[in-house]
């Protein structure tokens, strides 16, 4: 079953604007991680924040973690076309698994 | 540098006839393995995950099997494909043990049951 749930489901921005997504989960967890996966692709992994930490950056990307909402965002600023993608929050539990989310469909427009 | 290969790419298969999908893992050793599978415009399902030679962990009941028969190895397969058995199927690894971090996957199987 899927941990987490991305909002919003579907994103259009103009290029040069900041895309902002949403993860909720609803169990206790050790890391979060984002993918990206464009079409047709397999995901990459973009960034992993650990369940003690609040906030990570990675070049344009910004991720926030608060455990106390079991929720995460992410942030992309100054949006390219080339930011087009699916984006997957992923949650690391006490096992081996990583559960994943519907993700969140983003389109960059030039 | 760890590579992950992943065959075939596409294929169409009809209903009632096997499958085979495979995967390898090149330069790491004792990877925890999975099989992911997507649904059109949907999120990831875990299938079967590995954390050693035949050793094979079910996440949903199926009509599918994974098979483990060497360290980097991984197989997916079907007696008989349904028509719901269609869709993107993943497979990725990561360093072995518990919460080892990241995921990479490989560039997925398309499937289409007809």
């Amino acid at each position: 079953s899927q941990q987490g749930e991305e909002d919003p489901q579907a994103l259009s921005i103009q290029e040069g604007e900041n895309a902002t997504m949403n993860c909720s989960y609803k169990t206790s967890i050790n890391n979060l991680q984002w993918y990206r996966q464009n079409s047709g692709r397999g995901l990459v992994h973009l960034i992993l924040i650990r369940s003690n930490e609040r906030e990570k950056h990675s070049g344009r990307l910004r991720v926030t973690l608060d455990t106390s909402k079991k929720s995460s965002s992410l942030l992309i600023t100054a949006s390219r076309a080339a930011d087009t993608a699916s984006y997957f929050c992923a949650t690391d539990a006490a096992d081996y698994k990583l559960s994943f989310g519907a993700g969140t469909t983003v389109t960059v427009r030039a | 540098s760890q590579t992950i290969h992943q065959w075939p790419a596409t294929l169409v298969q009809p209903v009632g006839s096997p499958l085979s999908l495979e995967c390898t893992v090149e330069g790491t050793s004792n990877p925890n393995l999975y099989w992911y599978r997507q649904a059109a415009g949907r999120g990831l399902q875990l299938l079967f995950y590995s954390v050693g030679i035949g050793q094979i962990s079910s996440e949903v009941p199926q009509n599918l099997s994974a098979s483990r028969p060497q360290d980097r190895q991984f197989i997916l397969s079907s007696k008989k494909l349904l028509l719901s058995d269609s869709g993107f199927y993943l497979c990725a690894w990561r360093r072995r043990g518990l919460n080892t971090g990241e995921l990479f996957f490989g560039e997925g199987s398309r499937l289409t049951v007809l």
